[in-house]
């Protein structure tokens, strides 16, 4: 069974620092591997997928994540953290297609520190 | 912008009673997936449907059931509520079988007292 765990419930930046949410997966197939975003009172926003093409994707609103399979992760960074990236962030696996069963991770809340 | 839409915004129920949750796919999008959201919680599948049919189950009772319509509007049916029902609860849609991305919609909140 697929299972993703992020790690850091909550965390919290300064605006202009680098921001990293750490996700480690379990698999036992190659993955498919997402990022979403949810803000406030809204529904999941997609911000990046792996699906074993490029180990590095880029995504929306300057994310990008690495699939590292040595370390079965698949850590979000964004270089310089923005007043609007405020939100909750979840790392889901699919092992298949992406439109299979979507297994989430609990969720990383991320504040923004003006 | 997803296209998809979900209807009611928000429900208050009482234990026992059954809800319908309504949820419009993108035009084109043959296949929505439901999802259960609890308060401070990642969302956890529900079930899928593909062509009007069930096509996969997470490990929800049968009190939860859903109905897939041809015009891609879909429902999620819940029977017997429970207090722990109480969530938000997303659908999601895609292109037909062999895409990789699921647009979810804004969701149902449900309060069941």
């Amino acid at each position: 069974a697929q299972s993703v765990t992020q790690l850091g419930s909550h965390v919290s930046v300064s605006e202009g620092a680098l921001v990293l949410l750490r996700c480690n997966y379990s698999s036992s197939v190659p993955p498919y591997l997402f990022w979403y975003v949810q803000y406030p009172n809204q529904g999941l926003q997609l911000l990046l997928k792996y699906t074993s093409a490029a180990t590095l994707v880029k995504g929306i609103n300057g994310f990008e994540a690495e699939f590292k399979k040595s370390e079965t992760s698949f850590h979000l960074t964004k270089p310089s953290a923005h007043m609007s990236d405020a939100a909750e962030y979840f790392c889901a696996v699919s092992d298949r297609k992406g439109n299979e069963k979507l297994t989430f991770g609990t969720g990383t809340r991320l504040t923004i520190i003006p | 912008e997803t296209g998809v839409t979900q209807s009611p915004t928000h429900l208050i129920k009482t234990r026992g009673q059954q809800v319908t949750l309504r949820c419009s796919s993108q035009s084109g999008h043959n296949t929505v997936s439901w999802y259960q959201q609890a308060l401070g919680q990642g969302p956890q599948f529900i079930f899928q449907y593909y062509r009007e049919e069930e096509n996969g189950r997470g490990n929800f009772p049968p009190r939860f059931s859903g109905l897939q319509f041809p015009n891609y509007s879909s429902e999620l049916n819940v029977n017997a509520l429970e207090l722990d029902d109480s969530a938000l609860y997303l659908c999601a849609s895609s292109l037909p079988s062999g895409s990789e991305t699921q647009y979810f919609g804004p969701g149902t909140r449900l309060l069941v007292l």
